[in-house]
């Protein structure tokens, strides 16, 4: 039994670089999630999938960010034009039960942006 | 807006203590409050609590929800050094399922 895994685990990259990170969910697990986190924080909620469809999108989601779940599968989560202001944790979680139920997190995908 | 608030933010004890969290909840829509412990990596998920399941124990982990008061405590008792963890609490979103983080309350256990 496989865990939520993220690939990559670090990102360094210049400002103004798009960068795009992977989420593989917990088998037969149809809801994802994305969330940030900073330094002394919890983290923030970013958007949600249920299977293949984004449901909710956080006010903290700019224009610069999109994320997709094409199959119901795995999830990507991409930055364009890449600012200081978006170096954070990544996370992802997913979760197979209803609504308010707990959800399992990965290992996140720590980015830089210089 | 959805608010969640954890005290102390960071607290200190030795081994053998015991220790409550404290966790304050505003939400629209209370369907359930979740505990997650993090150490250097992802939250790890620890209990969930909710209107039919106020009390939860598991080991020297307890934690109970007045749903009244609008709270939750989390206890450890007989803290041992791997207890050392930020503890987050959460709620799902009012209208949704994202979570409201707290801000955590950061835990250290001397020996």
């Amino acid at each position: 039994d496989t865990g939520v895994s993220q690939d990559p685990r670090h990102k360094i990259t210049k400002r103004g670089q798009n960068v795009t990170f992977r989420c593989d969910p917990i088998s037969e697990h149809n809801r994802l999630y994305w969330y940030r986190q900073t330094l002394g924080q919890g983290p923030e909620f970013l958007t949600y999938f249920q299977n293949e469809a984004q449901l909710e999108k956080s006010r903290l989601l700019s224009d610069r960010f999109s994320a997709e779940r094409p199959k119901g599968s795995f999830s990507t989560l991409e930055i364009q034009r890449t600012e200081q202001g978006d170096s954070a944790m990544y996370l992802c979680a997913s979760s197979s039960r209803g609504l308010g139920s707990e959800q399992y997190f990965g290992p996140g995908t720590r980015l830089t942006v210089t | 807006e959805d608010k969640v608030v954890q005290s102390p933010l960071s607290l200190v004890v030795h081994e053998g203590d015991t220790v409550t969290l404290n966790c304050s909840y505003e939400v629209t829509n209370f369907r359930s409050l979740l505990w997650y412990k993090q150490e250097k990596k992802a939250p790890t998920f620890l209990f969930m609590l909710t209107s039919s399941g106020i009390e939860k124990k598991s080991g020297r982990l307890s934690s109970i929800l007045d749903k009244k008061e609008l709270f939750s405590i989390l206890n450890i008792t007989a803290t041992q050094t791997g207890d050392s963890a930020v503890y987050l609490c959460a709620v799902p979103g009012g209208g949704a399922d994202g979570l409201t983080f707290g801000k955590g309350t950061h835990l250290i256990i001397q020996p």
